[in-house]
């Protein structure tokens, strides 16, 4: 069965800093692998995903993410953040199909000034 | 930018009363999911549905549910007869045909008593 971990359950970085939220999958196939933001009372918006092909994706706002079959990761990162980055971010694995995506716990990011 | 709506933000019933939670997928999706996420626990997936029909449920998803696309743009989650831990944030996502990717809502907030 498929599943992810994410390794942080709070990050804080100042304004301008690099971002690295860190998440790990386990996977018995080749997953495919997807990091959703969560802004307050908002939905779930899609940063990016990774489907088996270039395993550096980028994704929207400056996000980009790096599929590491040897390390089975999937690290979220952005060169500087910015103060409206600041949210919930999901790693999120499925195999097969989309029917049965298994989402992580969650990392809330925190931009201080 | 079309996006999937989700009515209301926040329900708040009795312990036994029914329930429907609604959602309006994008309009040219045609798969349609529900996910449910309980107070500092994760997003877990409930159902899928496909050509009006489920196409994929969770062991959550006991006879307590049901889904239904009652006309051309609506899908609902009812719930029959709603315990205290069915309190928590259900999510509905669209996905395009061929896609890999699902579009999430902003959530429905259920609160039982």
């Amino acid at each position: 069965a498929q599943s992810v971990t994410q390794l942080d359950s709070h990050v804080s970085v100042s304004e301008g800093t690099p971002v690295l939220l860190r998440c790990n999958y386990s996977s018995s196939y080749s997953p495919s692998l997807f990091w959703y933001v969560q802004h307050p009372n908002k939905g779930l918006q899609l940063l990016l995903k990774y489907t088996s092909a270039a395993t550096l994706v980028k994704g929207i706002n400056g996000f980009e993410a790096e599929f590491k079959k040897s390390e089975t990761s999937f690290h979220l990162t952005k060169p500087s953040a910015h103060m409206s980055d600041a949210a919930e971010y999901f790693c999120v694995v499925s195999v097969f199909n989309n029917n049965d995506m298994r989402f992580g716990a969650g990392t809330r990011l925190t931009v201080k000034p | 930018e079309p996006e999937v709506t989700q009515t209301p933000s926040h329900q708040v019933t009795q312990m036994g009363q029914e329930v429907i939670l609604r959602c309006v997928p994008i309009s040219n999706h045609l798969y349609f999911y529900w996910y449910r996420q309980i107070l500092g626990q994760k997003v877990e997936f409930l159902v899928s549905f496909y050509n009006n029909e489920i196409s994929e449920k969770s062991e959550i998803f006991d006879d307590q549910f049901s889904v239904e696309r009652p006309d051309g743009s609506n899908f609902t989650l009812k719930i029959r007869s709603t315990k205290l831990e069915d309190s928590a944030m259900y999510f509905c996502a669209s996905e395009q045909v061929g896609a890999d990717t699902q579009y999430f809502g902003p959530g429905t907030r259920l609160t039982v008593l």
